[in-house]
């Protein structure tokens, strides 16, 4: 079985300093991990995501996630928060029981940057 | 670039209704989704197809049916609309990659609303 957890609905952080969307995971196979944006009344974004290889990968908009087997999490990055950065974040795993791509989606979390 | 789009961006029925909400995707997609998104419960899985004609049952399947009667349609059906039906729904496709790594493009939601 699969899941993921977002153990932060709210992230509140000023505009220039890091920040840091949590992501843990839990899957049967290999973890192929999504991040996407969801702007207000918008549909989902695609940001980055983890198949195999390089532990840190690089995404659209400045953003990049470090893959860590060991703590079983990918956390979601960026060196320098904008306003425009404040949006819904959602983490997804390849959800292995079924065919046909399925994804597994965290809850959310509600990112936003103060100017 | 993938172009998922939606019938309707916003869209208020009466109890007992029957509701189409239609989803068409530009890319030659074999396998296409539809989600509900509610605040705290992220987003889960309807019913989803990997081909024409073909559907599979999602996570929350009850109280609604799908048709795919070509490649690049999916059409999600409440029978009769109830008010717990009331929420974000988004569409999203993604091809038959090699490794299943590919990602879904969503569609820019229906918020529907069920008096």
């Amino acid at each position: 079985a699969q899941s993921v957890a977002q153990p932060e609905d709210q992230v509140n952080v000023a505009e220039g300093n890091p920040l840091t969307v949590k992501c843990t995971y839990s899957v049967s196979g290999n973890p192929y991990l999504f991040w996407y944006v969801q702007y207000p009344n918008r549909g989902l974004q695609f940001l980055l995501k983890y198949i195999t290889g390089d532990n840190l990968v690089k995404g659209s908009y400045g953003f990049e996630a470090e893959f860590n087997k060991s703590q079983t999490s990918f956390h979601l990055k960026k060196p320098s928060a904008l306003v425009s950065d404040s949006a819904l974040y959602f983490c997804a795993v390849r959800d292995w029981g079924t065919g046909a791509n399925n994804l597994f989606f965290g809850t959310g979390t509600r990112l936003t940057v103060i100017p | 670039d993938v172009k998922v789009t939606q019938s309707s961006r916003y869209l208020v029925k009466r109890t007992g209704e029957k509701v189409f909400l239609e989803c068409v995707q530009d890319m030659d997609h074999e396998n296409m989704f539809w989600y509900r998104q509610d605040p705290g419960l992220g987003l889960r899985l309807i019913y989803f197809s990997y081909d024409v004609k073909m559907k599979e049952k999602g996570d929350i399947p009850e109280g609604y049916s799908v048709s795919r009667e070509k490649k690049e349609r999916f059409s999600l059906i409440l029978e009769s609309a109830s008010t717990n039906q009331t929420s974000m729904y988004l569409c999203a496709s993604t091809s038959e990659g090699e490794n299943l790594q590919d990602t879904q493009y969503f569609g820019p939601g229906t918020r529907l609303t069920v008096l």
